[in-house]
């Protein structure tokens, strides 16, 4: 089945810096990436994804670039502010089967 | 709209002790499942459906029973608990077809003595 790494674990920036997360996937055929957003006592909330078929897409703030060759996405967040302060998953489906299956998070602190 | 709607928030539990975490969507959604996130585990997949009638199982789905008799309606049993299974708990679904956008309950805090 598929397995999901994220890194790093924890990531501490300067407000205004961009952050970087990272995350590969073992199925090939994995076909569709988003990324949650998770504030303290709530829910993940979907902030962005990309399908197979994009390379990048941005939203804003944020962006998320795919390599399929190399089997592996990226969360970037340039100009990063206070409320992006957050744990920050990464997840990868094969659409057909419907299991959505997520990396071990990244807790992003951003100092103001 | 409710959206997706979790009880209770918090439980303790007694080793052995069975009980029902709740899971309600008022959304229509198809696809439904239940995740566990722990310190450095992230979310972990323990089972879903595809609709009323239908479940299959996650990553994790032992000790652990799910039953879908109706859309709404995805209640996750835990048959006879154990301090493996302190977790918190998050109940999530989404349409089927292209929008593939997950919308997560507020989670329920489990602790198992």
């Amino acid at each position: 089945g598929e397995n999901v790494e994220q890194h790093p674990s924890t990531l501490s920036v300067q407000e205004g810096d961009s952050a970087v997360i990272k995350c590969t996937y073992s199925d090939s055929a994995s076909n569709y990436f988003p990324w949650y957003k998770q504030e303290l006592g709530k829910g993940p909330q979907l902030i962005i994804d990309i399908r197979s078929n994009v390379g990048e897409k941005k939203d804003q703030r944020i962006a998320v670039t795919l390599n399929k060759t190399a089997k592996h996405f990226s969360l970037h967040i340039t100009e990063t502010q206070p409320e992006d302060s957050a744990v920050y998953f990464c997840a990868a489906s094969l659409r057909a089967l419907g299991k959505l299956i997520f990396g071990q998070g990244t807790e992003l602190s951003v100092k103001p | 709209n409710a959206g997706v709607t979790q009880t209770p928030k918090f439980q303790v539990l007694k080793t052995g002790q069975s009980m029902t975490l709740q899971c309600a969507q008022d959304m229509n959604h198809e696809y439904m499942s239940w995740y566990r996130q722990d310190p450095g585990m992230g979310l972990r997949l323990i089972h879903y459906s595809v609709g009323a009638g239908i479940t299959d199982q996650g990553e994790v789905p032992n000790g652990y029973n799910v039953s879908r008799s109706t859309t709404e309606d995805f209640p996750l049993r835990l048959l006879s608990a154990a301090p493996s299974q302190t977790s918190v708990y998050f109940c999530a679904s989404r349409p089927t077809g292209l929008n593939e956008k997950l919308f997560f309950g507020s989670g329920t805090q489990l602790s198992v003595l």
